[in-house]
């Protein structure tokens, strides 16, 4: 079974400013993946980022960048240059390769300070 | 396409009612996962489904939940009878069978039982 673990409830940055939202994982697969979902009020889940496990190049989109760090089992995402339209639920997912079970962390309510 | 759909988005009802929550999927995707947030438990995998078959239901909370999926465009998640506990936000999700594709969110519905 998949565990995901995301130990900051709620995080703050200033606009403009970087920020760094951790999460660690548990799966005794060998090949899977990683994904960063956003949840703004409207409740709508939006994808952010996505990681292959068998890539060891971190991914990046934008302002959005992770540091995967397998052995360790850990999966940050880090914001650059906050804006307002950042703040939100921030969920980190984990998903084996047949797809058939993709587990969400707590979530990390993120805000973003004018 | 016009993405994951779900109706109702907003249901409330009466404590012992039945509820009936619909969901169509992307068309060609092949899994299909029901989740439920609350905001003590996050969000929660109930049951998801592979090629309309259920793979795993381990998540379903009790015998009061049911979840079908007679073809590969339409599922529903039945609270029967319900209760207030039940409150919570339900949300359906499909993914394609590319390898490594995330998981697409319909908007939710927001149940609230009386």
């Amino acid at each position: 079974a998949q565990t995901v673990t995301q130990s900051q409830p709620e995080m703050s940055v200033q606009e403009a400013e970087t920020v760094t939202l951790s999460c660690t994982y548990d799966t005794s697969e060998s090949d899977y993946y990683l994904f960063w979902y956003k949840q703004p009020p409207s409740r709508q889940m939006i994808l952010v980022i996505r990681q292959e496990a068998y890539k060891q190049q971190n991914a990046t989109e934008n302002r959005f960048s992770v540091n995967f760090q397998k052995a360790a089992k850990s999966f940050s995402l880090k914001i650059s240059d906050s804006q307002l339209g950042d703040a939100a639920m921030y969920f980190c997912a984990c998903q084996n390769n047949y797809g058939q079970n993709f587990v969400f962390g707590p979530g990390t309510r993120l805000s973003v300070l004018p | 396409d016009a993405g994951v759909i779900q109706s109702p988005r907003h249901e409330v009802t009466e404590m012992g009612q039945e509820v009936t929550l619909r969901c169509k999927p992307i068309s060609g995707h092949n899994s299909l996962f029901w989740y439920r947030q609350t905001m003590m438990r996050g969000l929660e995998l109930l049951i998801y489904f592979n090629n309309n078959v259920p793979i795993d239901d381990s998540g379903m909370p009790e015998d009061r939940f049911s979840a079908k999926m007679p073809n590969a465009s339409f599922s529903t998640l039945k609270i029967q009878p319900s209760e207030p506990r039940d409150s919570a936000v339900y949300f359906c999700a499909s993914r394609s069978p590319l390898f490594g594709t995330e998981a697409f969110f319909g908007q939710g519905t927001r149940l609230t039982v009386v």
